[in-house]
C-alpha cells in the first residue's frame, strides 16, 4: 500500500514532442505529489508539485495532471528539449509522517 | 547559501570497514533524511530526523546508524560495510510544519564497497 508505481523505466522524445511520465498510488492519505528532476551526478531537484484538491498545475512546459479517483498522477512536459534530459522521479507523502514514497524513476532522453 | 552539503563525494571501502558520510545543511530545517539510490529501486528512506535528538527508522535501516546533535548536521554511520551497500547516498532536509514542504537534497556520496 506504500508503493508509487512509475513508468515507462526510460522514454526517447523527438526535440519538440510530449514526454509523459505517470505515476500510480494505493494509499489515499497520500496528500502532496511532488515530481523531481535529476542530472547525472547531482542530486534530485524539485520540479513540480500538486496536492489533491486540484486535477491539473502547470508551470512553464511542465504539467501535473492529477486523477484522485483512480489515484493516478502524471508529468507531461511540452516541447520537450535536450536540456531536459535526465530522470524523473514522482513520490507521494501524506502530511504528518514526513515520509516520502518514490517511484523507481524514468529516465528520459530528448533527441535532437 | 550552500544547501545541503554531503561529504565525501566518492568513496570506496573493504568489507568489514567502517566509515560516516556526512551531511550538513546550512537553512534551519527541521527534518534531514537519508536515502539510498539503486538502479531501478529509486530512492529508498534510510534514516530520518525531526528535530536534534529525535531519529527514526525509514524502509531500510538495517546496517546503518544515524545522530542529530545539531539542527544542521546528520550524518549516516556504517559500522561493517557490506558489497549490499554499494549505492548512492543522498542526504536531504526540509521545513516540517503544517503541510508538505518540498525537500532539498545533497548532490550524493556514491559509495563502492569490495
Amino acid at each position: 500500500q506504500q508503493q508509487v508505481k512509475q513508468s515507462p523505466q526510460s522514454l526517447i522524445v523527438q526535440k519538440g514532442g510530449i514526454s509523459i511520465i505517470n505515476c500510480a498510488y494505493e494509499n489515499t492519505a497520500f496528500d502532496y505529489f511532488p515530481w523531481y528532476q535529476q542530472f547525472p551526478g547531482k542530486g534530485p531537484a524539485l520540479l513540480i508539485a500538486i496536492r489533491p484538491d486540484v486535477s491539473e498545475k502547470k508551470e512553464g512546459r511542465f504539467t501535473i495532471s492529477f486523477n484522485k479517483s483512480a489515484k493516478q498522477f502524471s508529468l507531461h512536459i511540452m516541447d520537450s528539449q535536450p536540456g531536459d534530459s535526465a530522470t524523473y522521479f514522482c513520490a507521494a507523502s501524506a502530511s504528518g509522517t514526513y515520509k516520502y514514497i518514490f517511484g523507481t524513476g524514468t529516465r528520459l532522453k530528448v533527441l535532437a | 547559501n550552500a544547501g545541503v552539503t554531503q561529504t565525501p563525494k566518492f568513496q570506496v571501502l573493504k568489507t568489514g570497514q567502517s566509515m560516516t558520510l556526512q551531511c550538513a545543511q546550512d537553512m534551519n530545517h527541521e527534518y534531514m533524511s537519508w536515502y539510498r539510490q539503486d538502479p531501478g529501486m529509486g530512492l529508498r528512506l534510510i534514516h530520518y530526523s525531526v528535530g536534534a535528538g529525535i531519529t527514526d527508522q525509514g524502509e531500510v535501516p538495517n546496517g546503518y546508524n544515524v545522530s542529530r546533535s545539531t539542527t544542521e548536521d546528520f550524518p549516516l554511520r556504517l559500522l561493517s560495510a557490506a558489497p549490499s551497500q554499494t549505492s548512492v547516498y543522498f542526504c536531504a532536509s526540509r521545513r516540517t510544519g503544517s503541510g508538505n514542504q518540498p525537500q532539498h537534497f545533497g548532490d550524493g556520496t556514491r559509495l563502492s564497497i569490495l
